[in-house]
């Protein structure tokens, strides 16, 4: 079965750090760009991160840039998110998806960690 | 890095149709062909209904469909269905290299 399932989420204070974990089974992980979308709670989908199949191409979105890192390791079929800097305004649930092939769209998406940065 | 506009919400009988818009600018929606629409029921994963702008993957129905013109897409849904209900999410690719999603459209079934 084609899935990928995140791990690492918590309740960190703000300042904190936090790393999540993505493992992907049932394709070629190595083939494929990897995204990290999170969800506030209550609240719409946001785009946080992108990584091509080979690391060679890395974004983040303005919220994130200079505190988050992405990462992947192809022989572990991993797909990392470092957060450094918590703030209140991360807390949200954190989804890896998988591209589609079709450039711009997520097709094999987790069932999602929560993060919950407090005091 | 602003949320494409959607309407927050619309509504419909079975059978009926609702179409859902998704406005942005000529960096987002209007540069490209990469926009796509997603499902998310409460509680869920969001799910990819629509990829470049009017193709479904395998098994979605043909009851999705998907157009745009110049800085506005749609999502279609004919034939209206209790199953339908969820929260619907449009997004693009940008001119920068990002993604932006829609604030999101909650769809209900009268």
């Amino acid at each position: 079965e084609v899935q990928v399932v995140e791990s690492g989420g918590g309740l960190v204070k703000p300042g904190g750090s936090l790393r999540l974990s993505c493992a992907a089974s049932g394709f070629t992980f190595s083939s494929y760009d990897m995204y990290w979308v999170r969800q506030a709670p209550g609240k719409g989908l946001e785009w946080v991160s992108s990584i091509s199949s080979d690391s060679t191409y890395i974004f983040y979105a303005d919220s994130v840039k200079g505190r988050f890192s992405i990462s992947r390791d192809n022989a572990r079929n991993s797909l990392y998110l470092q957060m450094n800097s918590l703030r209140a305004e991360d807390t949200a649930v954190f989804y890896c998806a998988r591209s589609s092939g079709h450039l711009g769209s997520f097709d094999i998406w987790g069932q999602g960690t929560m993060v919950t940065v407090s005091s | 890095q602003s949320a494409l506009t959607q309407p927050p919400s619309v509504s419909g009988s079975p059978g009926q149709s609702v179409t859902i818009s998704c406005t942005g600018t000529s960096s987002d929606v209007g540069s490209n062909n990469r926009v796509s629409w997603y499902q998310q029921p409460p509680g869920t994963a969001p799910k990819l209904m629509i990829y470049e702008v009017s193709n479904r993957p395998s098994g979605v129905p043909d009851r999705f469909s998907g157009s745009k013109s110049g800085n506005t897409a749609s999502l279609t849904i004919s034939g209206l269905r209790a199953e339908d209900e969820a929260d619907y999410y449009c997004s693009s690719h940008t001119s920068t290299s990002t993604y932006v999603f829609g604030i999101g459209t909650k769809v209900t079934v009268l």
